[in-house]
């Protein structure tokens, strides 16, 4: 019954290889995000989607790529991984609107270990 | 977006009634007040939101003075679980989430 999974909880990868980590919800919301927090435990947005579309796209290298099949699901694929892409990544779903946009559901994370 | 002013860290034992407060001079007419809970190894996970006066719910009350530029969520009688980071974000809809440093609870028993 988990609202927002998240795929894989861990992944360690050597530098300059591509990955991936999947999002699913099951709340019904039409908004999905991805999330990244840093080791000092700073949490910054990187993309946000409504309905299968491209809200919010922070400055992030263009090596991170978000995918949305559905509004159920947000993928996030990342090419030639770099030491500083270690974080954990945390992807949300909300409502589109005022406020409840900032009623967000949070996944459990993806803990990046690049090497 | 307005920003928001936090303590970094924060004491407290079971049993008593903490109150953190958050500053926010530059708060916009149309901006909400939203507190977050984040475990370690968990994501954030939302407790409250206000837009003016006082609003309570199950796990805590957020009070908002009239000139809005501040707001203090309080937590009633907290545990060694209430041990987490709480951060306060002001925006609106169409704003993206910024999440500050938050403030560091740490209950002890």
């Amino acid at each position: 019954d988990t609202a927002v999974s998240q795929t894989p909880k861990y992944l360690v990868t050597q530098m300059g290889n591509d990955k991936s980590i999947k999002c699913e919800q099951n709340l019904g919301h039409d908004t999905m995000y991805w999330y990244k927090q840093d080791s000092k435990k700073f949490l910054k947005i990187m993309f946000s989607y409504n309905n299968k579309e491209l809200i919010i796209n922070e400055t992030v290298p263009n090596r991170f790529s978000p995918k949305s099949p559905d509004k159920a699901h947000l993928n996030l694929h990342i090419n030639s991984l770099e030491l500083g892409d270690s974080a954990v990544y945390f992807c949300a779903s909300s409502y589109l609107g005022t406020s409840a946009f900032y009623e967000q559901y949070f996944g459990p994370g993806t803990r990046l270990t690049v090497t | 977006l307005a920003k928001t002013t936090q303590p970094i860290s924060m004491d407290s034992y079971e049993g008593q009634e903490v109150n953190i407060t958050c500053s926010h001079n530059n708060i916009a007419t149309n901006d909400y007040i939203t507190w977050y809970q984040q475990f370690p190894s968990q994501g954030p996970r939302f407790i409250i939101q206000g837009y003016k006066t006082k609003v309570t719910n199950e796990v805590a009350s957020l009070f908002i003075p009239a000139d809005r530029k501040s707001s203090t969520l309080s937590l009633p009688r907290v545990s060694l679980s209430d041990t987490a980071v709480y951060y306060c974000l002001v925006g609106t809809g169409n704003n993206d989430m910024r999440f500050g440093a938050g403030t560091r609870l740490t209950v002890k028993p």
